[in-house]
């Protein structure tokens, strides 16, 4: 069974448009995190959440917001899309923080045009 | 801060030998996580090794840390052509428990 799950698989916007990416996780873990990655930069942090109602800054929030609603739940908004977050986007849930390993999901190939 | 970074952008094997990936990394550490991305997939974390170990094994795979010198590997041997992919060293943040820094990765192609 997946253990963190994420939808849609594959999105296509236009620029200026409103995107939700979740990700739900069936871990019991407290931590979640949201990534991108693009070639030549690897993965970068966008937003985390060590709990429901938690939210933290990662390294590249610009242009993001996101929402832990549950335990199980994370999600990735885009409410005004650009052509520079046309990225390959990856959520993850750890027990215990930096030091644990991370669990990630199947990730969401995003496209703005 | 870039903490943990991966000293090739690709290597290419061919199936049934050996190979190392190697890694540096900038600050005292607590542990270190190496992990694979296939193509398609998300990443799959192979092996964590603490400062306080040398050396840990999974089947095939093997990892080293050396703190003198800020680096670790991974070593694979009896490669085969799935063990195609992209590897990852990846270290807590130095000033952020809560996060984890990866590196840029090395992509690695085992050819038949």
């Amino acid at each position: 069974e997946a253990a963190v799950t994420q939808s849609p698989r594959n999105k296509v916007t236009v620029t200026g448009g409103n995107v939700t990416l979740s990700c739900r996780q069936t871990n019991s873990h407290n931590y979640m995190y949201w990534y991108r990655q693009d070639t030549g930069h690897g993965l970068r942090l966008i937003h985390y959440s060590y709990g429901a109602g938690n939210l933290q800054i990662g390294d590249v929030p610009d242009g993001y917001k996101a929402t832990r609603t549950t335990q199980e739940d994370f999600f990735l908004l885009l409410e005004l899309a650009s052509p520079s977050q046309t990225s390959l986007y990856f959520c993850a849930s750890s027990d215990a923080g930096g030091e644990e390993e991370q669990y990630f999901g199947p990730g969401t190939r995003l496209t703005v045009l | 801060s870039q903490l943990a970074e991966e000293n090739s952008w690709a290597l290419s094997v061919h199936e049934g030998e050996s190979v190392t990936v190697n890694c540096s990394y900038k600050t005292s550490i607590t542990a270190l996580q190496w992990y694979r991305q296939k193509s398609g997939k998300g990443p799959a974390q192979l092996i964590l090794i603490r400062s306080n170990e040398r050396e840990k094994r999974n089947g095939r795979l093997r990892a080293t840390l050396d703190t003198s010198s800020q680096s670790s590997s991974l070593s694979i041997t009896a490669t085969r052509c799935e063990d195609t992919a992209v590897y990852f060293c990846a270290t807590p943040d130095d000033t952020n428990a809560y996060k984890v820094i990866f590196g840029k990765g090395t992509h690695l192609h085992v050819l038949p």
